[in-house]
Parts: structure tokens; C-alpha cells; sequence
């Protein structure tokens, strides 16, 4: 099966600084990927769709300013929360989907991001 | 409004037996897909069944199977034969349409499911 890894899996920072979490596609290309963010004991919520070599689509309410996403090929996406504040601490998961034909989307296992 | 809606936050179910896992949903697109995904205490999606809007029969995939129920708009998932290792938090998702959501997964709630020896 198609696999999602993400790093770091676990990061802690101070208040005030920037974190960049990697989605890899190992075994296929991915043409788009998404980036979601769940709360404790809540459903996922989407933030924002990458096509690579594009420019993301945020959903309404999300920063992009704070939010940085970049799809620099088909088997990398990154996710920068900068300047974060301990508001922003949470489960970030990306997945990952083959082809825009394709469906099923391939979750990567999930960065948990603490903010003091 | 909500497009997904799991209506249980709990399921209990005896080791063996069969359980269902309810899921409506909202859409005026005729065409999108739905998805359910396990997630068990280490947090990582799983992904395990997927019905298509056009699709004739129910999805199955092994002990997982969708009863999709394109008039009532319900997608309940149903697990046979209950397995300790299925417990964990079950995500019922919509991949909507290019008129309405731009392809879109929106996911919803999330039932719990306890399996009990």
C-alpha cells in the first residue's frame, strides 16, 4: 500500500518561534496533498490543499501568512507554522493523493506540535 | 450546516459480533465519494473503505463493508466479527463534487468504538 510518512512526528518550541513539518509520498508521486489539523478528541479539519507547483488553497479561516505551505515536487510538502503560539499547538496530519482521478488519500502518521 | 453527521460519539460492541457505525451526509452534487478511516490510539489514519456516488453495490473491503443508501444519503459502515484490535475512533469522510465543495474532503465527527471481551 501507498505510504505517508511525516517529521518530526513530536516537536516542542518556544512561543514566538517557526516549525516546518515534512509529508513524503515514499511510494508513489503525489500530485496533491492536504494538510489537516485535529484537535483533542475532535475530527479533522482541513486547512489547506497543495498541487504541486502551485500555490495552496487555504479553507476560509485559516492564515496563510501563518500557515506556509509549499509542494515543491511530487513527493514532498511542507507545512511551516510561524511565529506559533501555544494556541497553535495541535495534531497536524497531511495525506497524500496519487492522482487527481484517484480518490483515496493516503494519511500520513501525524506531527503533534506543543507551544509553551 | 453540517455535510457529515455521525450521530453516535460511542459504541460499545461484544468481541465477535457485528456493529454498525452510522453516517449521513449532505451534498447536491451527484457526484462525489465517501470514505470511512480508522483511527486507533496512536493517531494515525487508516484508511478502510470507499463508496463511490455512482457505484451500483456496496463497497466491502474483508469484514468492513459500506451500506450505502444513495436515496437516505447514509453511508453506514458495518464490521463483522468484532476484533479487540478494532477499537479506536472511526471517521466517516465526503470527497464532495466539483460544483459544491471543489473536491473537497470534509470528515466527520468520529464514532468511538469499544470492543469488549
Amino acid at each position: 500500500g501507498a505510504v505517508v510518512s511525516q517529521h518530526p512526528s513530536w516537536v516542542i518550541c518556544k512561543s514566538g518561534t517557526s516549525v516546518k513539518i515534512e509529508c513524503r509520498s515514499l511510494d508513489f508521486q503525489a500530485t496533491t496533498m492536504f494538510w489537516y489539523r485535529q484537535f483533542p478528541k475532535q475530527s479533522l479539519m482541513l486547512m489547506a490543499t497543495s498541487n504541486e507547483g502551485s500555490k495552496a488553497t487555504y479553507e476560509q479561516g485559516v492564515e496563510k501568512d501563518k500557515f506556509l505551505i509549499n509542494h515543491a515536487s511530487l513527493t514532498l510538502s511542507t507545512l511551516t507554522v510561524t511565529s506559533a503560539h501555544p494556541e497553535d499547538s495541535s495534531f497536524y496530519i497531511c495525506s497524500a493523493r496519487r492522482s487527481r482521478g484517484t480518490d483515496t488519500q493516503y494519511f500520513g502518521p501525524g506531527t503533534r506540535l506543543t507551544v509553551l | 450546516a453540517q455535510k457529515i453527521t455521525q450521530t453516535q460519539p460511542g459504541m460499545f460492541v461484544q468481541e465477535k459480533e457485528a456493529v454498525t457505525l452510522d453516517c449521513t451526509y449532505d451534498t447536491s452534487d451527484p457526484s462525489y465519494g465517501l470514505f470511512w478511516y480508522k483511527q486507533p490510539s496512536s493517531g494515525e489514519m487508516i484508511f478502510l473503505i470507499y463508496q463511490g456516488s455512482y457505484d451500483q453495490q456496496n463497497a466491502t473491503e474483508g469484514r468492513y463493508s459500506l451500506n450505502f443508501q444513495k436515496a437516505r444519503k447514509s453511508a453506514n459502515l458495518v464490521i463483522s466479527a468484532s476484533q479487540l484490535g478494532d477499537s479506536a475512533m472511526y471517521f466517516c469522510a465526503m470527497r464532495e463534487g466539483p460544483n459544491t465543495g471543489g473536491f473537497k474532503t470534509i470528515f466527520g465527527a468520529g464514532t468511538r468504538l469499544f470492543v469488549k471481551a
